[in-house]
């Protein structure tokens, strides 16, 4: 399988834990993005990378968050002091380099669910 | 600033006929694409069809097509020949040439009947 593989599907964690995820991208791309999807509304940009500088942060991406991306391959998002309003589903994304920016689709990994209690 | 919006929360069609859902955008960038993507309930986010905004021709993509009216600023989605399968969220969003990031709509849940 040569999609975006998103690693645990399902967490469910008490307020207050810890959490990281792990997003390994289609090998030959090179930009790699951090989505947060609430129930019933559409994804929401958190970050993105290209290769292992992480270029934008979305002001959604508080302090509690941090993601990287080391070597410029898989990527972790952690969750540091979970709160319930972190409950969300999370998907990474990637996404080929090409000449034109606004050309190039993303592919989306099957996310990870969180549920924090 | 980027928008997406779709105002259609929940759409309903009959199978193998064809359903229209609605995207309309807001963009101050001349260079910019327009994507639509499906949404099963199994979560992952497959991509279907993407319009350039210097493309003179409307996408295809096998049973679906996008009906761009740039004037307008809408890049509505057609289903022909909806199947059971086609049932999920859809949504649409963009991304322009000043940014990386896609800026999604809300999503239209539809519901194909048999």
């Amino acid at each position: 399988d040569t999609g975006v593989s998103q690693d645990p599907r399902h967490k469910i964690t008490k307020r207050g834990q810890n959490v990281t995820f792990r997003c390994d991208p289609i090998s030959e791309h090179n930009r790699l993005y951090w989505y947060r999807q609430t129930l019933g509304q559409g994804p929401e940009f958190l970050t993105y990378f290209q290769n292992e500088a992480q270029l934008e942060k979305s002001r959604l991406l508080s302090d509690r968050f941090s993601a990287e991306r080391p070597k410029g391959s898989f990527s972790t998002l952690e969750i540091q002091r979970t709160e319930q309003g972190d409950s969300a589903m999370y998907l990474c994304a990637s996404s080929r380099a090409g000449d034109r920016l606004w050309k190039t689709e993303a592919f989306f990994g099957q996310g990870t669910r969180l549920t924090v209690v | 600033a980027q928008k997406i919006t779709q105002t259609q929360p929940g759409m309903f069609v009959q199978e193998k006929e064809a359903v229209t859902l609605d995207c309309t955008y807001d963009t101050s960038d001349q260079s910019y694409g327009l994507f639509w993507y499906k949404q099963p309930s199994s979560g992952e986010m497959i991509f279907l069809i993407y319009q350039g905004s210097y493309d003179e021709q409307n996408a295809t993509e096998g049973r679906y097509s996008l009906n761009f009216q740039k004037a307008r600023k809408s890049a509505n989605l057609v289903i022909s020949a909806s199947q059971l399968g086609d049932s999920a969220m859809y949504f649409c969003a963009m991304r322009d040439g000043g940014y990386n990031k896609l800026i999604f709509g809300a999503g239209t849940r539809l519901a194909v009947h048999p």
